[in-house]
């Protein structure tokens, strides 16, 4: 049980255009989806929580209108990186918590590498 | 705002022995979560070990244990009996129960070696 589901794994986009990333909680519902960044060799970098049916909120220094996130059912949360640029290159991870079983940890994907060219 | 230190990028460790990683963390809260989560070359996030603030005794999962000091707010993880497959990146982590949406916070991380 609690099983996320990330996809895609992997995905190469021409700098300027838009990738989006899905986020599913396979077994379980998910009130609060959490969105990560990774670089290489280095810690996971809390980007933003989102939350069921209501506006994400973003940490600190996370551009929100370059990081779209949706979080539209209880199973399902988006990030979209817009007009996309070598910067933007990065291993992104999702995590999802369980609805009503707050005092569980979180659940994580298998990630996403994005590379912008 | 909670933050979670790990003061050791990398450790080496002998097969068949035991390494302890450090963990010390902030916070202002009385009530919280402490994990330490393995990642692997797959970079996929393994859950090793959890302890929750309230309980003193401290958590073990088979070869993995915990010393919680929290008034210290220190949480070591020890491996015992090291295997080829415990090397990976060992971050440890910090989770709210009360407050921040639940969200978790992530030391820097330590890299295990273990030598065959």
């Amino acid at each position: 049980g609690a099983v996320v589901s990330q996809h895609p794994s992997w995905v190469i986009c021409k700098s300027g255009t838009s990738v989006k990333i899905e986020c599913r909680s396979l077994d379980f519902q998910a009130t609060t989806m959490f969105w990560y960044r990774q670089f290489p060799k280095q810690s996971l970098m809390l980007m933003a929580t989102s939350n069921e049916g209501s506006k994400a909120t973003y940490e600190q220094g996370v551009e929100k209108d370059k990081f779209l996130i949706n979080h539209a059912s209880l199973t399902l949360s988006t990030l979209t990186v817009t007009s996309a640029h070598p910067e933007d290159s990065s291993f992104y991870i999702c995590s999802a918590s369980s609805t009503g079983n707050w005092n569980t940890e979180a659940f994580f994907g298998q990630g996403t590498r994005l590379t912008v060219v | 705002a909670q933050t979670v230190t790990q003061s050791q990028p990398e450790m080496s460790v002998q097969e068949a022995e035991t390494v302890t990683l450090s963990c010390t963390y902030d916070t202002s809260e009385s009530d919280y979560y402490l994990f330490w989560y393995k990642q692997p070359p797959s970079r996929q996030m393994i859950l090793v070990i959890r302890q929750e603030a309230y309980k003193q005794q401290n958590a073990t999962e088979n070869r993995f244990s915990v010393n919680f000091q929290k008034a210290a707010k220190s949480f070591s993880l020890k491996i015992s009996d090291s295997q080829l497959g415990d090397a990976a990146m060992y971050f440890c982590a910090y989770r709210s129960v009360w407050t921040g949406g639940f969200k978790t916070i992530f030391g820097a991380g330590t890299r295990l070696f273990v030598k065959a």
